[in-house]
């Protein structure tokens, strides 16, 4: 079954901390993956995507995601949080017609 | 210069009415979703549609009936509205025909409220 675990569902952090937020998926066929953010209010907006080649993909914001074959991993970092990175963040793969969203970590930062 | 639109934006509504939500497209996408954002903030797609045709009902009940005049449009009908619809309602889109880029552009939400 197609699935996405997103094992984090709260992170609290101070500005200048770093962050890792971790995703793990299921599926058994071709990947494609994306991080979107959800600023509080908004919608959901593309962070990054991996869809083939290098596995660590950089994304808008200083976000960048490294994709790990043998781990089905697909965990999202950033080097140094800011306040306005206050979001919800989802983890998704498409399979065919369809993407499968992870539960989403909210992300408090802290000034 | 919106790339996915939805109205309205907020709808409150009592149980037991029928609304709709509507949603259009203008990224000449070929396929569209409706997604149920729960108060957890859970997101569960509910229907998907390629080239106006239905191809993802995710057990949603009968009283949600989707619509799609053309590929830029997908609508949203509910009729007998509960409680438990209280939810934000994202339409999203994509292309889903050989193209590399095939991630999917969301609509602002449509924040339903039933009293």
């Amino acid at each position: 079954a197609q699935s996405v675990s997103q094992h984090n569902h709260h992170v609290i952090l101070s500005e200048a901390a770093s962050l890792e937020l971790g995703c793990n998926y299921s599926y058994g066929g071709t990947v494609n993956l994306f991080w979107y953010v959800q600023y509080p209010g908004q919608h959901l907006q593309l962070l990054l995507k991996y869809f083939s080649g290098d596995p660590l993909v950089k994304g808008i914001k200083g976000f960048e995601a490294e994709f790990i074959k043998s781990k089905f991993s697909f965990n999202l970092r950033k080097p140094s949080v800011q306040w306005s990175d206050t979001a919800e963040y989802f983890c998704a793969v498409r399979g065919t017609y369809k993407y499968i969203f992870g539960t989403g970590t909210r992300l408090k930062v802290l000034a | 210069d919106t790339a996915v639109s939805q109205t309205p934006k907020y709808l409150v509504t009592q149980m037991g009415n029928d609304k709709s939500i509507k949603c259009e497209q203008n990224l000449g996408h070929d396929t569209m979703y409706w997604y149920k954002q729960d108060s957890k903030k859970f997101l569960k797609i509910m229907f998907s549609y390629n080239n106006k045709e239905l191809i993802i009902n995710e057990t949603v009940p009968n009283r949600f009936s989707p619509k799609s005049p053309d590929k830029a449009h997908l609508n949203l009908h509910i009729n007998s509205l509960e409680l438990g619809d209280s939810a934000v309602y994202f339409c999203a889109s994509s292309h889903n025909q050989g193209s590399s880029y095939n991630e999917q552009f969301f609509g602002p939400g449509t924040r339903l409220t039933v009293l």
